[in-house]
């Protein structure tokens, strides 16, 4: 069964611009998490979502968004960006979703380092 | 509110026996991981235990859970270089999945 993939795996960007990276999850996985990672700040974090429906969001401002496809597939969009969102983004998928109780443990992609300058 | 506490750091020699250690708070948390992260990749989930467990042993790798102080380790047995990554102790309860800062354990040849 292949892995979550991320594409793509590097993005350089200018402050200002926009972003969206993309994440497909492990085939028949119908959550998708989104996390920041950065020396600093450790895992943050970011959004789920869960047959297209956003389920947690993180204490991020309003120029991160995502969504999710209903093949599961799921974006996220960083707009107008800043210095401090340089960082490696990571997509998690599960089964059935954080916060179930059940074991649906997270399963990661190897990242998008996006570095803004 | 969730955390999720570990060491930041842990050295040791290889052959010898590694223990990372993590504290949580969320006395729901159901399901305790452990993920390694090597440089310049996503996390790889390691294992898990269910909080009904005292122990879990797979090859190298040893789980040990105290629900009443809500202290999670792993033991690595016979630590090889390989093992040289960050190690993430993370708790899954109702809300949703809280990661520990990761210890970074270095081994030493």
């Amino acid at each position: 069964k292949a892995g979550v993939t991320q594409t793509p795996r590097y993005l350089i960007k200018t402050r200002g611009q926009q972003v969206t990276l993309s994440c497909s999850p492990i085939s028949g996985h119908r959550s998708v998490s989104w996390y920041q990672q950065t020396p600093g700040q450790g895992l943050q974090f970011l959004f789920e979502y869960f047959s297209e429906t956003q389920r947690n969001k993180g204490n991020f401002p309003g120029r991160f968004s995502g969504r999710q496809f209903s093949n599961s597939r799921s974006e996220m969009n960083v707009s107008t960006l800043e210095l401090g969102d340089s960082a490696l983004y990571l997509c998690a998928s599960s089964l059935s979703g954080q916060g179930t109780l059940g074991n649906s443990p997270l399963h990661f992609g190897n990242g998008t380092r996006l570095t803004v300058t | 509110g969730e955390d999720v506490e570990q060491s930041l750091f842990l050295s040791v020699r290889e052959g010898d026996s590694s223990v990372i250690n993590c504290t949580y708070t969320d006395s729901s948390s159901t399901y305790l991981y452990w993920y390694k992260q090597e440089p310049g990749a996503g996390l790889q989930l390691l294992t898990y235990i269910f909080s009904n467990m005292d122990m879990k042993q797979d090859q190298r790798l040893t789980v040990l859970l105290n629900k009443k102080d809500k202290h999670l380790s792993l033991r690595i047995a016979d630590t090889q270089t390989g093992d040289s990554a960050i190690y993430f102790c993370a708790e899954g309860g109702y809300q949703k999945v809280t990661f520990g800062t990761g210890t970074k354990l270095q081994v030493i040849p």
